[in-house]
């Protein structure tokens, strides 16, 4: 079985560019989650997907970050425009089921991304 | 408030030693869950276990120990043998069973040295 897939792998932009992420979630899994993960830090949640429906984007900085899941699989996470302060992996996850119970997530290999 | 603490940032022990990773937690919670993951230099982050709440027993896995204790919040987590490949980042983290949303500790650096 395929795991979580993401592309790219790594991006260098300049400060105030765009920059685009993203994920393929396991065949079958209806929860999707993108993370954000400082160097050194544990993995802090940006937006949790259920199907299309984003159920918890508390944490996304909605001034320069938007995110979309359409079809209820494939999800884009989108910065608008960078600042150096993105620099920073962005981890995309998916779990089986969410809501109520705590499925185990499984991540990605995380996209790298600098910002100059 | 939820949080989870890893109060070792980095372990560096020798090929074959036993080394335990502590992970403490704190949620008012009643329902909730713990992991393990394991973050390699490649980057992704692998599971390793997922405990609720309710089930208190430890667990082995080949090499792999857990420890799980409510009396005292923690989760901890022990290699039997360490090898070379075991190097890496381990990362304890907490599910709410509402929610659903993992809280991840900082993290503890192995370093396994031949």
């Amino acid at each position: 079985e395929a795991g979580v897939v993401q592309s790219p792998r790594y991006k260098i932009i300049e400060k105030k560019q765009p920059v685009a992420f993203w994920c393929n979630p396991i065949s079958g899994h209806n929860t999707l989650y993108w993370y954000l993960q400082n160097l050194g830090q544990g993995p802090e949640l940006l937006i949790r997907y259920e199907n299309e429906e984003a159920v918890d984007d508390s944490q996304l900085p909605k001034d320069r970050f938007s995110a979309e899941r359409l079809k209820g699989v494939d999800s884009t996470l989108k910065i608008q425009p960078a600042e150096l302060g993105d620099s920073a992996v962005y981890l995309c996850a998916s779990s089986l089921a969410g809501g109520t119970s705590t499925d185990t997530q499984y991540f990605g290999p995380g996209t790298r991304l600098t910002v100059l | 408030a939820q949080k989870v603490t890893q109060a070792q940032t980095e372990i560096s022990v020798v090929e074959k030693e036993d080394v335990t990773l502590d992970c403490v937690y704190e949620t008012r919670d009643t329902t909730y869950y713990l992991f393990w993951y394991k973050q390699p230099p490649s980057g992704e982050l692998v599971f390793l276990i997922r405990r609720n709440s309710f089930d208190e027993q430890n667990e082995i896995s080949g090499r792999y120990s857990w420890n799980f204790q409510k009396s005292t919040s923690s989760f901890n987590f022990t290699i039997t043998a360490s090898q070379v490949v075991d190097s890496a980042v381990y990362f304890c983290a907490l599910g709410s069973g509402n929610t659903g949303k993992l809280i991840f500790g900082q993290g503890t650096t192995l370093q396994v040295k031949p």
